[in-house]
């Protein structure tokens, strides 16, 4: 089992720029999550989804967008790239709402 | 919202101690978890504990949801126990995830 991938791993993006960030999960979890980190903070939730075909708004859901047309994929765009976007992105999956979740490596976006 | 507090904010031990992390938060709450993220930013669950005591080899923790507070204890510290720890709360009503900012941990040969 490969658990939680991500892709891509690094990715430098000019302001304004789009892109989206993809996220696969091979444990069949219903729930999935964008995270975004920066320096010297911890986690906060961007979007979630509680299963195929929906999403939710996190903690800071605003300048992305999200969709999960399969289960096992969890996707997060960005339309209008700015440099407060600069950040590491980690996508999770779990079999309960926030139970034991399992992280992919993480994807570092800078934006200039 | 909830507060999420860790405490301390930094720690540097001789490998083979023994240490204890403290996450303290506001209000109630419905879950609890603790995190690892090793020094090349890989993120890793180590407990699910709204209360109670569960323990994973050296590591274990304690979480006493009616004082608010959860412990983490590391005995016999390695140095791939290094690292930044993070607790995170959930509560049902707010439907929001809160992580604490965090004990980084150094081990030292």
């Amino acid at each position: 089992n490969a658990g939680v991938t991500q892709t891509p791993k690094f990715r430098v993006l000019k302001t304004g720029q789009s892109m989206t960030l993809l996220c696969a999960q091979d444990m069949n979890h219903e729930y999935m999550y964008w995270y975004r980190q920066d320096p010297g903070m911890g986690l906060r939730l961007i979007h979630y989804s509680v299963g195929e075909g929906t999403t939710a708004k996190g903690e800071v859901p605003d300048g992305y967008n999200v969709s999960r047309l399969k289960k096992q994929n969890f996707l997060l765009g960005l339309e209008s790239a700015a440099p407060s976007q600069t950040s590491v992105y980690f996508c999770a999956s779990s079999s309960g709402l926030y139970y034991e979740q399992y992280f992919g490596p993480g994807t570092r976006l800078t934006v200039t | 919202g909830i507060q999420v507090e860790q405490s301390p904010p930094d720690l540097i031990l001789q490998e083979g101690a023994n240490s204890t992390l403290r996450c303290n938060f506001s209000d109630s709450v419905n879950n609890l978890q603790w995190f690892h993220q090793n020094p090349w930013g890989q993120l890793i669950n180590l407990f699910y504990i709204p209360s109670g005591t569960k323990q994973n080899g050296r590591l274990s923790a304690t979480t006493v949801a009616t004082e608010r507070y959860s412990l983490l204890y590391i005995s016999s510290s390695q140095t791939t126990d290094s690292g930044v720890y993070f607790c995170a709360v959930y509560k049902t009503s707010y439907d929001k995830v809160i992580f604490g900012p965090g004990t980084s941990l150094s081990v030292i040969p």
